[in-house]
């Protein structure tokens, strides 16, 4: 079993340019999440799924927007980066409100 | 969810048991205390939680107090792998429950060979 994987590791960008990071998990988790950890802070969350086809909005969730099309898979997307964007992005998944497994993060540079 | 106060840092030996503590006094009945650490440029990863009682596994154990209004999270043998920083978490468990976690700033854990 891979986990969590997260695509790409690192990205630069430009202001204005767009993205779309991509979340997998092979554990058949119904519940999947996309968090950003800005230095020195916790984790803040972004939005989040509890299954196919269903996504809410978490703390932070202007200038993102998600999907999950697929169970297996939960998709971040930046229509027009911001410098404010820079941070470390990490996805989660969960099957029970117990536990959460996280992945590696994708680090995120906005010029 | 219910904020939790946590010192800022803290240090200790390798090879010596240490103990985190947490303290959340505005938790609610139906609050669970969840502990997850994240290592040096790793995502966060979970520790432990509980409910009232006293919780062991093969990472760590879990006290919490009588009154519920703080615990701790012991590392029986602390080694140069555990540090990290550590997240104590309030979650409630309501309806389907499947929110996400609020992060504080946490504990950071440095250990001494």
């Amino acid at each position: 079993n891979a986990g969590v994987t997260q695509t790409p590791k690192f990205r630069v960008l430009k202001t204005g340019q767009s993205m779309t990071l991509l979340c997998a998990q092979d554990m058949n988790h119904e519940y999947m999440y996309w968090y950003r950890q800005d230095p020195g802070m916790g984790l803040r969350l972004i939005h989040y799924s509890v299954g196919e086809g269903t996504t809410a909005k978490g703390e932070v969730p202007d200038g993102y927007n998600v999907s999950r099309l697929k169970k297996q898979n939960f998709l971040l997307g930046l229509e027009s980066a911001a410098p404010s964007q820079t941070s470390v992005y990490f996805c989660a998944s969960s099957q029970t409100v117990a536990e959460q497994f996280f992945g590696p993060g994708t680090r995120l540079t906005v010029l | 969810d219910a904020k939790t106060t946590q010192p800022n840092s803290m240090e200790s030996n390798e090879e010596e048991p240490v103990h985190l503590p947490c303290n959340h006094s505005t938790i609610s009945g139906t609050d669970y205390i969840h502990w997850y650490r994240q290592l040096p440029s790793q995502g966060p990863e979970y520790v432990i939680h509980g409910l009232t009682s006293n919780v062991n596994n093969r990472m760590a154990s879990l006290a919490i107090a009588e009154d519920r209004k703080s615990s701790t999270l012991i590392l029986h043998r602390a080694t140069l792998r555990d540090a990290a920083v550590y997240y104590c978490i309030l979650r409630v468990y309501s309806g389907g429950g499947a929110d996400g976690l609020t992060f504080g700033k946490g504990t950071h854990l440095i250990i001494q060979p």
